[in-house]
């Protein structure tokens, strides 16, 4: 049982590079988020899907975008990426308890 | 908008008791988690108050009261693998979950 999947695990871009960091999960649950973790920060809520062909603003969801693909699968654009989106991302659904993913580590230069 | 307040750091001795407080303001609330995060690793879940009271799980326990927009965790006989960062999250509406900056336990001998 896999759980949450999130893939690249580990990415490193260019100023105004764009990229798509995949997330799905196995659990049949109907919501699920993208939070960005910083030093000091916590976790904050980018974006949050509450079933499958909705999408919502979380606290920071300038620069990006999202698409809920189906239920499993729930992804997040990055169109022109900042340094300031350096960034840990983590996946999560929702089932009772937050379940998240392993983390992408992005690094923008 | 949404505001959790945590201690960022705590220390405490193994074998003790330890308490992190989490005070909140929030336009929806449904209920307050806690999420334990080790260096490097996924956010997992102790423990989700939706009520005011004491909630138990092993030796871990968590409490709400919702008219004092105060919760806390409580940690019984540490242990050095508590060791770790812990984050009190609020469910509002829509199902969104908002998280605190996080508190840093560290377990001392």
């Amino acid at each position: 049982n896999a759980g949450v999947t999130q893939t690249p695990k580990f990415q490193v871009l260019k100023t105004g590079q764009s990229m798509t960091l995949q997330c799905a999960q196995d659990m049949n649950h109907n919501s699920m988020y993208w939070y960005r973790q910083d030093p000091g920060m916590g976790l904050r809520l980018i974006y949050y899907s509450a079933s499958e062909g909705t999408t919502d603003k979380g606290e920071v969801p300038n620069g990006y975008n999202v698409s809920r693909l189906n239920k499993r699968e729930f992804s997040l654009r990055l169109e022109s990426a900042a340094p300031s989106q350096t960034s840990v991302y983590f996946c999560a659904s929702w089932g009772g308890e937050l379940f998240f993913g392993e983390g992408s580590r992005l690094t923008v230069l | 908008g949404q505001s959790l307040e945590q201690p960022s750091e705590v220390t405490a001795v193994e074998g003790a008791i330890v308490q992190i407080n989490c005070t909140y303001q929030t336009s929806g609330f449904y209920g307050l988690s806690w999420y334990q995060q080790h260096d490097g690793g996924a956010p997992t879940f102790l423990s989700y108050n939706g009520l005011d009271g004491l909630e138990e799980t092993g030796r871990f326990s968590s409490f709400l009261s919702r008219s004092d927009s105060y919760g806390y965790l409580l940690l019984q006989e540490l242990q050095m693998k508590d060791s770790a960062s812990y984050f009190c999250a609020v469910r509002g509406t829509g199902n969104q979950f908002y998280f605190g900056t996080g508190t840093s336990l560290t377990v001392i001998p």
